[in-house]
């Protein structure tokens, strides 16, 4: 069966401080990955997606930036991080191939920027 | 463009009552629908989803949700609900290629004993 990791759970970052957030999926091949942010009280704003080693969409402007390694492998950064950059950040997996459109969830980091 | 609306940003129910999450979208292509639950602190679990076929899908909990292609509605329904249902619910419409999905903000539903 497939899993989705996230790490860390929680961080704590000063403003100005740079950011690693790392997403991995296991049990699957070629998948599409997203990188969401979810602020207090609110929905989810999709920030990036990815449907290939290299390949990286931006749905905003912002300052925070995806890369896409290794097939499986999803991460997000900043090189000096914002107050406003704090919040719940989940990463999600769909099927690349097969026509099936839901997507799975890891369990989220929280970031706080102090 | 494709967009949700939860009508309703938060729903306080009494345990055992019936509950209606309100969930409408609008789409200029085919539809593909989704609740998502989520509990504090905690990633999005699918709930369930509508693909095509019957209009009428349920989940393994007793939720279930119909797809009203007329009133572009999907609203989420359980008979009774327990306290362990008091959750956020998310509901989404898969918007475009690469199943990119557009969220409602979300309803807050708190069950109360």
């Amino acid at each position: 069966s497939q899993t989705i990791h996230q790490w860390p759970a929680t961080l704590v970052q000063p403003v100005g401080s740079p950011l690693s957030l790392e997403c991995t999926v296991e049990g699957t091949s070629n998948p599409n990955l997203y990188w969401y942010r979810q602020a207090a009280g609110r929905g989810l704003q999709l920030l990036f997606y990815s449907v290939g080693i290299g390949q990286i969409s931006s749905e905003v402007p912002q300052n925070l930036s995806a890369s896409r390694p290794q097939d499986r492998q999803f991460i997000l950064s900043s090189k000096k991080l914002l107050l406003s950059d704090s919040g719940f950040y989940l990463c999600a997996w769909s099927e690349g191939t097969t026509g099936a459109y839901e997507q799975y969830f890891g369990p989220g980091t929280r970031l706080t920027v102090t | 463009a494709q967009s949700v609306t939860q009508l309703d940003s938060q729903v306080p129910v009494f345990e055992e009552a019936p509950v209606e999450l309100r969930c409408n979208y609008s789409s200029s292509v085919s539809v593909y629908l989704f609740w998502y639950v989520q509990y504090p602190n905690q990633g999005l679990q699918l709930l369930l989803k509508y693909l095509s076929g019957s209009t009428l899908v349920e989940s393994i909990n007793g939720f279930e949700a119909e797809f009203n292609k007329s009133q572009t509605s999907f609203h989420l329904r359980k008979p009774s609900v327990h306290i362990s249902d008091t959750a956020e619910y998310f509901c989404a419409v898969r918007r475009g290629g690469y199943n990119k999905l557009i969220f409602g903000a979300g309803t807050r539903l708190a069950v109360h004993p």
